[in-house]
């Protein structure tokens, strides 16, 4: 079974500022990662995913995130958030091989303020 | 236009009175899954399932049932509520493994149980 730690609930961030949200998970089989975001009264969107291959992967929007497998983590950045950036963002793992779907961290509120 | 849908949005009931959140979609997707939201602990996964007749348990199974009579349709049943089970419910969707194919979450169903 793998589990999913995000690290910080709450990060606040100026608009222009850069982020990071922190994400480390454990496993005892291979994973492969997500990152999905949530806006108010919404359902999760996938934002980006790391299955293989560089370990560095990028969303449409300017959020990247690097795969980390000494240090077991996977943590998402934007060089220059924006206020629309405001939502709840959620990483998650998947074992290679399982049909169990997402383990989903417990979320990171990221508020842009102006 | 590609969508999951749940109904109702927004719930209040009883303890011990049975209901049932609908969830359909219409993108003839093979898995489908149901997770409850609670602050600071993230999603977690309740049921999922592979296909028609085909479900398994996920994290949090106790007081819940679930049924795949029609691949369109994931029905969640809470037989006898109770308070604890007072939370925010997503049905999601996908066409296979999550590592192949992004979730599609539906806008979520509140409930509350008194």
């Amino acid at each position: 079974a793998q589990s999913v730690t995000q690290l910080d609930s709450q990060v606040p961030v100026f608009e222009e500022a850069p982020v990071e949200l922190r994400c480390n998970y454990s496993s005892s089989v291979s994973v492969y990662l997500f990152w999905y975001v949530q806006y108010p009264n919404q359902g999760l969107q996938l934002l980006l995913k790391y299955l293989s291959g560089s370990t560095l992967v990028e969303s449409i929007n300017g959020f990247e995130a690097e795969f980390n497998k000494s240090q077991t983590s996977f943590h998402l950045r934007k060089p220059s958030v924006h206020i629309s950036d405001t939502a709840e963002y959620f990483c998650a793992a998947s074992a290679a091989g399982s049909a169990r779907q997402l383990t989903f961290g417990s979320g990171t509120q990221l508020t842009v303020l102006p | 236009e590609a969508q999951v849908t749940q109904n109702p949005r927004y719930l209040i009931t009883v303890t011990g009175k049975k209901l049932t959140v609908t969830c359909s979609q219409n993108m003839n997707h093979e898995y489908m899954s149901w997770y409850r939201q609670d602050p600071g602990l993230g999603l977690r996964q309740i049921y999922y399932s592979m296909n028609v007749e085909v479900t398994d348990k996920g994290d949090v199974p106790e007081g819940y049932k679930v049924s795949r009579k029609e691949k369109r349709n994931f029905p969640l049943i809470l037989e006898s509520p109770s308070p604890n089970q007072t939370s925010l419910y997503f049905c999601a969707s996908s066409l296979g493994p999550a590592q192949n194919s992004p979730l599609h979450f539906g806008n979520g169903t509140r409930l509350t149980v008194t």
